[in-house]
Order: C-alpha cells, then sequence, then structure tokens
C-alpha cells in the first residue's frame, strides 16, 4: 500500500552515462514533484508537475529531463551523468488544496556516479 | 522567490529536555508553513503543519508557532525522546509549492 513509490532505491553508474529514475503516487494526488538532497542533506526542489503540465522548473542543468505519462508518475531522465549529481533523489506528490500542500515523499533513489 | 532561514543546523539535548527549531521566510505571501521529520534512510513526513491564520498549533509533543508579522515561525519539542533524533525541515510556501529550510540535524541522547 506504498502511497509514493521509486524505483531504483540505489543506482550506481558511470560518468557520462544516461539514467532513469521512476516514481508512481497511488493517492490520486494532481501535483507531483522531484526533490534534490545533498551530502549536508540540503532538500533543493527541481520540478512541479500539476495534471501532467511542467508548473515549476528550478535552475536544473538541461541534462535532467522529468517525463509525465500520466498524473500518477513522473519520471526523472538524467543524460551525461557527472560526479555532482551524486545525491539522494525524492520524488513527492500533493493535493493543493487552498492553504494546504501536504506533500508525500517517496523514500528515494541514492544515486552515486563513479 | 521566498527564501527560508532555519536555525541551528544542529541540536543536541539530553532525553527529557526540550528543543526549539526557529525560521524565518521572506515571502509575505506564504501562507503554509509545514514541518517535516527526516529519519535516516527515508523520504520526510509531516509532523505538524500552521496556516496563516493561526498563531499556534499542539499536538501531543510537539507545538508549532507563527509570526506573521515578523515572518517567522518555530517547532518546540517537549519531554524529547531518543526516537525524536532525526533531521528536521521547515518550509514556506503556498498551494502548490513550498520552499524548505536547509534542516536540523537533532539528537536526542538517552
Amino acid at each position: 500500500d506504498t502511497a509514493v513509490s521509486q524505483t531504483p532505491k540505489y543506482l550506481v553508474t558511470q560518468m557520462g552515462n544516461d539514467k532513469s529514475i521512476k516514481c508512481e503516487q497511488n493517492l490520486g494526488h494532481d501535483t507531483m514533484y522531484w526533490y534534490k538532497q545533498d551530502s549536508k542533506k540540503f532538500l533543493k526542489i527541481m520540478f512541479s508537475y500539476n495534471n501532467k503540465e511542467l508548473i515549476i522548473n528550478e535552475t536544473v542543468p538541461n541534462r535532467f529531463s522529468p517525463k509525465s505519462p500520466d498524473k500518477a508518475h513522473l519520471n526523472l531522465h538524467i543524460n551525461s551523468l557527472e560526479l555532482g549529481d551524486s545525491a539522494v533523489y525524492f520524488c513527492a506528490s500533493s493535493q493543493p488544496t487552498g492553504e494546504d500542500n501536504e506533500q508525500f515523499f517517496g523514500p528515494g533513489t541514492r544515486l552515486t556516479v563513479l | 522567490g521566498e527564501n527560508v532561514e532555519q536555525h541551528p543546523s544542529t541540536l543536541s539535548v539530553q532525553e527529557g529536555d526540550s528543543a526549539v527549531i526557529k525560521c524565518t521566510y521572506s515571502d509575505s505571501a506564504s501562507n503554509y508553513f509545514p514541518w517535516y521529520k527526516q529519519e535516516l534512510g527515508k523520504g520526510p513526513q509531516l509532523i505538524i503543519d500552521i496556516r496563516s491564520n493561526v498563531g499556534e498549533k499542539k499536538d501531543q509533543r510537539i507545538a508549532v508557532t507563527l509570526n506573521k508579522t515578523a515572518k517567522h515561525f518555530s517547532l518546540h519539542i517537549t519531554e524529547t525522546q531518543p526516537e525524536d533524533s532525526a533531521v528536521y525541515f521547515c518550509a514556506a510556501g503556498y498551494a502548490g509549492k513550498s520552499t524548505f529550510g536547509d534542516g536540523t540535524t537533532l539528537t536526542v541522547k538517552p
């Protein structure tokens, strides 16, 4: 009954490779997010989608491309991986109503670029 | 855009003591202020939130206060227990977007 799931949980790859992380939520939410958490635990938003449409695109290299095939899925594709991409990536979802915006986070994907 | 500052970055307390984490925000349009707890190896999870029309909210051992005029809000944990040890994030925003603080690593010593 996992609300927000991500695959894979761990990803180890070489510099220059292309990889994808998948996210699915079964909460019926309209909004999904990708966050990057670095080694200092800082949590930075990368993208946000509402009903399959991109609504937030923070300063993220073009090598990162989100794809939302439907409102329950938001995948993250990363081209030409660099050492600095090593981090934990979290997917989240929410159903913003009025002032509420509780976000439900997935378990994270730890990406290590060698 | 919104800028959220969180202090302290690390906090160590003795079991049973209280812990206080403070955040300031910059955008007066922000009207939703959640607090998340992140345990080791897991994603952040909401523990309490407060809306702009409320000054204080309490849930058992945790409480949050909000001062909209000064643009700051705080998390208070009383009677801390070892299982309270985690990283805590404050956030500020409105429907659809929240900006997170840099986190506070709380350690409760038994």
